[in-house]
């Protein structure tokens, strides 16, 4: 069966220190990947998309990174965090005309 | 970027009564998709419609899409309980098929009381 993984479920980290969240899918292959932002009571923010191992778009200019190691492993980082990174982090893959389906999502709090 | 709005921000309604909640997009798409989040977690993905299509249903569920407008609207019939959550439409750009890439409302909020 398809499903996606994503841990921490929840994260505090204090400012300056890194951040790694992981992303894993299953029962796909080379899936369309993305990692979106949520800020409290708003709308998700698109931050990086990749299409197959090793590609990866931004979105939107900022302290993140995001790699893909693996086709079905997607792993947003910062080497430093800021206290605008807090926020819900949900990872997704498109699962063709079916739609897109989400993780659990991680909520990150930087203090 | 923020591509849709979604009217009305917060919408009460008792068990049994129609919701409605509209999104309003400003570039041409592929397809709108509607999804649905319970407090504090992930997303799930209740129906999309594409670009040539008007009107689709699911269940208890009605989406229209008037591309001309440049609107869709959601209607939940009969609403339960079980019906409160957010509520977010999200598009797929035209041209953006093969990156997939969602932009999303900033969604409805729904309560139904019992």
């Amino acid at each position: 069966s398809q499903t996606i993984h994503q841990w921490p479920a929840t994260l505090v980290q204090p400012v300056g220190s890194p951040l790694s969240l992981e992303c894993t899918v299953e029962g796909t292959s080379n899936p369309n990947l993305y990692w979106y932002r949520q800020a409290a009571g708003r709308g998700l923010q698109l931050l990086f998309y990749s299409v197959g191992i090793g590609q990866i778009s931004s979105e939107v200019p900022q302290n993140l990174s995001a790699s893909r190691p693996q086709d079905r492993q997607f792993i947003l980082s910062s080497k430093k965090l800021l206290l605008s990174d807090s926020g819900f982090y949900l990872c997704a893959w498109r699962v063709g005309a079916r739609g897109y389906t989400f993780g659990s999502g991680t909520r990150l709090t930087v203090v | 970027s923020q591509q849709g709005e979604e009217d009305p921000q917060a919408l009460s309604i008792q068990e049994g009564e129609n919701a409605t909640m509209n999104c309003s997009y400003k570039t041409s798409i592929n397809n709108l998709q509607w999804y649905r989040q319970n407090s504090g977690r992930g997303l799930v993905h209740l129906i999309l419609i594409r670009s040539n299509e008007r009107e689709k249903h699911s269940g208890r569920l009605r989406v229209t899409l008037d591309t001309s407008k440049k609107s869709s609207s959601l209607l939940i019939t009969a609403s339960r309980a079980a019906d409160t959550a957010s509520y977010f439409c999200a598009t797929v750009h035209l041209g953006s098929s093969n990156t997939g890439k969602l932009i999303f409302g900033q969604g409805t909020t729904l309560q139904v009381k019992p």
